[in-house]
């Protein structure tokens, strides 16, 4: 039943090793969005795609990057993590952009040594 | 520019009490309005939505929440409250002139004490 699946829901990497994390999704929606969110705050988008145009945040660091190689998989790269980037990292779907409903997964939270 | 504001960090009520949880937005055109819900070392659960029509707008697990336009607000209700609905609550908005982008409140932390 699982609509929104990350992997994995927790990864531990080294100060300056990439790290990938992974989502995918059984809805067949357009969109697919990637959000970092650190002690319980608000979640913070760092970018998204729809479809296959990806649409990136302003504020979002270079070290970020993302990759939507079909409509159900959704790729965050982590070139060289900091310490500062350890957080949870939600990735959600929705079958449109506008009114439609975001629909999240679990999470992956990552710590950085 | 679009923002939410949820003025509360943290809620108590009793079980079996009434809760709100409050949550007043601004933007420019007309607001597509959203409750989530996030339960510890999960990701976000939609709740319900407001986009037209009915200002009362009822969702899941008993929670409602009433859509005010002169207030700017979407405060989210339930009769009743459980235990099991302490977690941490979120608001968000959307319009159709910003790229489908949503912006979250800061969250409101419930805690209901049997």
């Amino acid at each position: 039943d699982a609509m929104v699946i990350q992997n994995p829901r927790y990864q531990v990497t080294q100060f300056g090793k990439p790290v990938t994390l992974s989502c995918s999704q059984t809805l067949n929606h357009n969109v697919m969005y990637w959000y970092q969110q650190k002690s319980s705050q608000a979640p913070k988008l760092l970018f998204h795609y729809y479809d296959k145009d990806f649409n990136n945040e302003a504020d979002t660091p270079d070290n970020f990057q993302s990759r939507r190689p079909n409509t159900s998989f959704c790729f965050l790269d982590i070139r060289s993590p900091g310490l500062g980037d350890a957080a949870m990292y939600l990735c959600a779907t929705s079958r449109d952009r506008d009114v439609e409903t975001q629909y999240f997964g679990p999470g992956t939270r990552l710590l950085v040594l | 520019a679009q923002s939410v504001a949820q003025p509360e960090d943290q809620v108590n009520v009793a079980e079996g009490n009434p809760l709100t949880v409050k949550c007043t937005y601004s933007v420019s055109g007309n607001p597509y309005l959203f409750w989530y819900v996030q339960y510890p070392n999960r990701g976000l659960q939609f709740l319900l939505k407001y986009i037209t029509g009915d200002n009362l707008v009822k969702g899941s697990y008993g929670f409602e929440a009433e859509f005010n336009k002169s207030q700017t607000s979407f405060h989210l209700k339930k009769p009743s409250a459980l235990v099991s609905d302490s977690a941490l609550y979120f608001c968000a908005v959307r319009t159709n002139t910003n790229a489908g982008k949503s912006t979250f409140g800061d969250g409101t932390t419930l805690t209901v004490k049997p």
